[in-house]
């Protein structure tokens, strides 16, 4: 069975702070996709990243990067020198590779990130 | 490229009654996944569909339903709702490959009174 843990319910900092969110998966599955999606206070998901299991490489873009290690089990995200545009609920989610090609992803709880001014 | 447009934005609905709403995924895209989420259950996957063929299903009652047109155009049907229907639904569209990003609208959020 699959799961994704986000622990952090809310997080707040300062703002230019640096902040991680972690992210623990379980999934039987030797090939799985990992990815982290924000959602703002108007509703919609919006995509950040996507890193399949077999790419432990780390990923930076601008100001977020991702830290993916399997060995733990973990994908954390790190949002360095923090804006208050980055207040926001974040979620990680797993997809596994379906027979038939289903796509579906499971969601952590997700982390209520609050960036004070 | 216009992104997913979830119709309507708001509902409110009285128990019993039932429900449709609609979402037109991006262009090109043929997989559209639907997905309920609560404060206390969060972020539930309902169905996907691909092809105007239900290719996953979640664990949600037969209230639950959907289809898909062969334009993609994706609409969820909930009846007899319950209060605790009550939800942002949120409609996510995905290309053909496997696995790729899935990419959500605004949500549609009902309240069930």
């Amino acid at each position: 069975a699959q799961k994704v843990t986000q622990a952090q319910t809310e997080i707040s900092v300062v703002e230019k702070e640096d902040v991680t969110l972690d992210c623990v998966y379980e999934t039987r599955d030797t090939t799985y996709y990992l990815f982290w999606y924000k959602q703002p206070p108007s509703g919609e998901l919006v995509f950040l990243i996507r890193r399949n299991s077999f790419d432990e490489q780390n990923e930076i873009s601008g100001r977020y990067s991702w830290n993916f290690q399997k060995s733990t089990s973990s994908f954390n995200f790190t949002i360095t020198a923090s804006q208050v545009v980055d207040s926001a609920v974040y979620f990680c989610a797993l997809s596994e590779v379906s027979a038939t090609g289903a796509n579906n992803l499971f969601f952590g709880t997700g982390t209520r990130l609050t960036v004070i001014p | 490229k216009a992104g997913v447009t979830q119709t309507p934005r708001y509902l409110i609905k009285t128990r019993g009654q039932q429900v449709t709403l609609s979402c037109s995924p991006i262009s090109g895209h043929r997989s559209v996944s639907w997905y309920q989420q609560t404060p206390g259950q969060g972020l539930q996957f309902l169905f996907e569909y691909f092809s105007e063929t239900q290719r996953n299903k979640g664990n949600f009652p037969g209230r639950f339903s959907g289809r898909q047109f062969s334009n993609s155009r994706s609409e969820m049907n909930v009846s007899t709702l319950e209060l605790g229907d009550s939800a942002l639904y949120l409609c996510a569209s995905t290309s053909t490959l496997m696995n790729t990003e899935a990419f959500f609208g605004q949500g549609t959020r009902l309240t069930v009174v």
